[in-house]
């Protein structure tokens, strides 16, 4: 089971700072890797996928990169409705395995 | 509107079992994985099991293989996930998602869950 790591636990920012969240995966998982953002009492919504490809109605703030096993989710520019918790899933090998999250609180 | 809506959950004691469903509506449901993931109060989120368009290839977590067992019913439209042989560690809210086109892993419509807890 490829296991990932995300870092920091709990990242707190003023809105308009840009947000730098990683994720790593004990193995390679190419490219297939996504992330996903759930905010309190809702369902995740995908947010990136293929580790850098914006699902449909993500505003450009948000961006994905890296392959392999390191990854980085980029908020350029935060907005209040971004401090949520952010998740990194991997699309590699099964099973499917997702990350521990990130808690992007305002500072 | 593609949307999906799970149901089943409840109070069951160690050792049990239930049997989530979930109903699939607005796209054609053979054509996509399905997969459940829960997430246990205040944690984070868990890969449960995926089961292929066609149901041919099913998925599980090491966590719950051999007691967990995902299935649909392709005229119905519905998702199931059968769970024996409960533990405590297996309370969360169960989410039932539909796959991105093309693709194994991508969850692009969640479910809003339901809550599954296992005590005595």
């Amino acid at each position: 089971e490829i296991v990932l790591t995300q870092s920091p636990a709990t990242l707190s920012l003023s809105p308009g700072e840009r947000a730098t969240l990683s994720c790593r995966a004990s193995q390679s998982v190419s490219s297939y890797l996504a992330w996903y953002q759930q905010k309190r009492g809702q369902a995740p919504r995908l947010l990136i996928y293929d580790a850098s490809n914006r699902a449909t109605g993500i505003p450009a703030r948000f961006s994905g990169s890296g392959s392999g096993t390191d990854f980085t989710l980029t908020i350029s520019s935060l907005e209040p409705e971004d401090f949520a918790v952010y998740y990194c899933q991997q699309g590699s090998n099964w099973p499917n395995t997702f990350g521990q999250g990130t808690k992007l609180e305002i500072k | 509107e593609v949307q999906v809506l799970e149901s089943g959950g409840g109070l069951v004691q160690p050792g049990g079992s239930l049997r989530l469903s979930c109903a699939a509506s607005g796209f054609t449901f053979a054509g996509y994985v399905m997969t459940w993931v829960r997430q246990a109060p205040g944690k984070g989120l868990e890969w449960v099991a995926a089961i292929s368009g066609g149901g041919g290839g099913t998925y599980y977590a090491d966590s719950v293989r051999g007691r967990f067992t995902i299935s649909r019913d392709i005229p119905k439209n519905a998702l199931y996930l059968q769970m024996n042989s409960l533990r405590a560690e297996d309370t969360a809210i169960y989410y039932c998602a539909k796959g991105r086109g093309g693709s194994n892993y991508l969850l692009d419509c969640w479910g809003q869950g339901t809550l599954v807890t296992v005590s005595s």
